[in-house]
């Protein structure tokens, strides 16, 4: 199976520490999405890079959060001086540039700051 | 994006069809419905999206009303690992989708 996969599945941190999580896209798909997702809601869009252009972020992206897809390919997500609130699932997704752009996701991140 | 609007939840029997309904009366006419449906704990599953015309795969099948106003998914033989949090979405798929609470669709034994 060639899903989108996401590394780690599951990351427990302090407080104030750096975590950084991985995505790689399903291949030969450009455009790569990240979203966040807290209990009882829905995912809620971050940013999305087309190839290794970072073309759109939400105002939920706070400058302590930064993304990149250095090549094109995979991605990496960075919480800095991560918070309590930062807990969450973070979802990855691609999708190919055919017209319909449905997007498809991965297993998702668990974070939990403590 | 357009907002959508779903019933938080639903009952279906099992082996029954299970019909769910999506409201999008502000959707334009170049925007896809989509939707997704969540199993606890993991991420997001694609099921199907739509245009103008009814859409049809091997998971469900897609009906969009003529004026597009609104949509059904239809799950013909609901089993109980259907049992999920079934998302609609309208717009958004070129680059981020706006999900909302989505319906919790229960598959009863």
């Amino acid at each position: 199976d060639t899903g989108v996969s996401q590394d780690p599945r599951h990351k427990i941190t302090k407080r104030g520490q750096n975590v950084t999580f991985r995505c790689d896209p399903i291949s030969e798909h450009n455009r790569l999405y990240w979203y966040r997702q807290t209990l009882g809601q829905g995912p809620e869009f971050l940013t999305y890079f087309q190839n290794e252009a970072q073309l759109e972020k939400s105002r939920l992206l706070s400058d302590r959060f930064s993304a990149e897809r250095p090549k094109g390919s995979f991605s990496t997500l960075e919480i800095q001086r991560t918070e309590q609130g930062d807990s969450a699932m973070y979802l990855c997704a691609s999708s190919s540039k055919d017209y319909t752009y449905a997007q498809y996701f991965g297993p998702g991140t668990r974070l939990t700051v403590t | 994006d357009a907002k959508t609007t779903q019933p938080p939840s639903m009952d279906c029997a099992e082996g029954r069809a299970a019909n769910l309904p999506c409201n999008h009366s502000t959707i334009s006419g170049n925007e896809y419905v989509y939707w997704y449906r969540q199993i606890h704990s993991q991420g997001p599953q694609y099921i199907i999206h739509g245009l103008k015309n009814n859409e049809t795969n091997e998971m469900a099948s897609l009906i969009i009303t003529e004026d597009r106003k609104s949509s059904t998914l239809i799950l013909p033989h609901a089993t109980l690992r259907d049992t999920a949090v079934y998302y609609c979405i309208a717009g958004g798929g070129a680059d981020g989708l706006t999900f909302g609470k989505g319906t919790h669709l229960i598959i009863q034994p």
